[in-house]
C-alpha cells in the first residue's frame, strides 16, 4: 500500500541553524501539507501546497519557514534559523484532489532544537 | 473555544470493554477524520466519514452532520488499542481543506 515517507525520523540541531525536513508524498496525490505537534499539545496546521504554490498558511508559518517541491516526488519544509520553540514533531500529509479527501500522514520527524 | 472538542481527555478501560470517544465541532467541515497516534508519535488515519457510520474490524465511527457530532466506538477493547485518538476536520472555508484537530483522547486499556 502506498504511504507517505519522511526523513529524517529525528533531527537534533543548534538554535539558529537551518534545517530541512523531507517528505515523499503518495505519488498521485496533489495536495500536500505540513503540520506540527509540540510535545503535550494538539496537532497544528502549518501550510498547504497545491499546484506548486502555497494555498494556505497559518500564523505559525512566518518568514522563517518555507516549502518547496523541488522535483516530482519530494516536498520539503525549511526552517531558516531555528528557535527553541520550533522543537516539535513535524508531520507531512498528502491527499488526492477534490474537497476534503482523506489525508494520509507520514510517520513524522522529531525536531529537537538545543 | 476550540473548533473541535473531544471527550473524554483520558479514558482507562479493562480489556473487553466497549469504548466510546466523542467529538463535537463548531465549524463547517466537509467530513471528519478519526486518527490514531501511537506512543512513538506516528499518526494513522482510521476513518474519514461525511455521513452515517463506518466500520473497520472492532472500530465503528458515526457522524451526525446536523448536530456536528461524531463518535468513535471500540468493541471488545484490547491493550493494543492503547493510543491517543484524535478527531480532525477539513475546514470548508479554506482553499486547501486544512485539518483542524481536537486535543486527543488518551486511551489506556488494561489487561
Amino acid at each position: 500500500e502506498p504511504e507517505v515517507t519522511q526523513t529524517p525520523s529525528h533531527q537534533v540541531t543548534q538554535m539558529g541553524q537551518e534545517v530541512i525536513l523531507r517528505c515523499v508524498p503518495i505519488s498521485n496525490h496533489l495536495y500536500f501539507y505540513w503540520y506540527r505537534q509540540i510535545l503535550g499539545q494538539k496537532v497544528e496546521f502549518l501550510v498547504s501546497f497545491y499546484n506548486n504554490e502555497i494555498s494556505e498558511k497559518s500564523e505559525i508559518f512566518d518568514d522563517q519557514f518555507s516549502v518547496e517541491r523541488p522535483d516530482g516526488s519530494n516536498f520539503t519544509l525549511k526552517i531558516r534559523s531555528t528557535k527553541l520553540e520550533d522543537s516539535a514533531m513535524y508531520f507531512c500529509a498528502s491527499r488526492l484532489a477534490g474537497v476534503g479527501g482523506t489525508q494520509y500522514f507520514g510517520p513524522g520527524t522529531r525536531l529537537t532544537v538545543l | 473555544k476550540n473548533e473541535v472538542e473531544q471527550s473524554p481527555q483520558n479514558l482507562t478501560a479493562q480489556e473487553g470493554e466497549f469504548i466510546t470517544i466523542n467529538c463535537s465541532y463548531s465549524v463547517g467541515i466537509s467530513a471528519l477524520h478519526w486518527l490514531q497516534q501511537h506512543p512513538g508519535g506516528g499518526i494513522v488515519s482510521l476513518f474519514m466519514l461525511s455521513s452515517g457510520k463506518k466500520k473497520h474490524g472492532r472500530l465503528i465511527a458515526t457522524i451526525n452532520i446536523q448536530e456536528k457530532h461524531s463518535s468513535l466506538h471500540i468493541t471488545a477493547s484490547h491493550p493494543r488499542d492503547s493510543a491517543v485518538y484524535i478527531c480532525a476536520g477539513p475546514i470548508l472555508e479554506t482553499s486547501g481543506s486544512r485539518l483542524t484537530f481536537g486535543e486527543g483522547t488518551q486511551l489506556t486499556v488494561n489487561p
